[in-house]
């Protein structure tokens, strides 16, 4: 069954620290890889999109890394702001099904000033 | 939220009463969908449409309709047949095929049956 697997669940860091968010997914086959940052009770909004030949993707403070070998991927946020508090929800294509992403629940980032 | 609008924002109902959420977009994109947000869970995809008068059932359709008849609008209708219809509701969009494009979401609409 094609999965996506996020932890942790939830993590309170404080501003200025570093963080890493992971996700593993069992979906095959593999198209690509996003992370999308959510705030609370707004839409997402795209962080990243990676194919299977990229390791690594920045965006600003942001930084995706995949490992197809693995299925796993990471996403670090550097010098954390208290905008940076919202979920982070990793999405899989499988690449053969029709506009079916696969969504995982995502991890709750609080920063505390 | 990239030009797309979803109203209203927070949506109470009886139950037993069916009730539309609007969705218009501006981003002239071809595919439009609906998802379901519920704690703890995924994003899980209601409907979607490729294209003007044409849509096609997402994993947990049942209890649910849509209507595709202009290109910037895909409303969504909650019926009295949908069980469990209290959730957060996203409205995205897309130049084309999700897959291979971009999801732009917009700012949601909190429903609330009781």
């Amino acid at each position: 069954k094609n999965q996506v697997e996020q932890s942790p669940q939830s993590l309170i860091i404080l501003e200025g620290k570093n963080c890493t968010l992971q996700c593993n997914y069992t979906v095959s086959p593999f198209s690509n890889l996003r992370w999308y940052k959510q705030d609370t009770g707004r839409g997402p909004v795209s962080l990243t999109i990676m194919t299977f030949s990229e390791n690594t993707k920045s965006n600003g403070r942001y930084t995706a890394t995949l490992d197809a070998d693995t299925k796993q991927s990471s996403l670090h946020i550097t010098a954390s702001q208290l905008s940076d508090s919202a979920s982070y929800i990793c999405v899989v294509n499988p690449g053969d099904s029709n506009y079916q992403l696969i969504w995982g629940a995502g991890t709750k980032l609080i920063i505390k000033p | 939220d990239g030009g797309i609008t979803q109203s209203p924002k927070y949506l109470f109902r009886k139950e037993g009463q069916n009730v539309t959420l609007s969705c218009e977009q501006n981003l002239n994109h071809d595919a439009m969908y609906w998802y379901r947000q519920d704690p703890g869970q995924g994003l899980r995809l209601i409907y979607y449409s490729q294209i003007v008068n044409d849509f096609q059932k997402g994993d947990i359709a049942e209890g649910y309709s849509v209507s595709r008849e202009k290109k910037e609008s895909f409303p969504l209708t909650v019926t009295s047949a949908q069980k469990n219809p209290t959730a957060f509701y996203l409205c995205a969009s897309s130049i084309g095929d999700s897959l291979l494009y971009e999801q732009y979401f917009g700012p949601g609409t909190r429903l609330t049956v009781t």
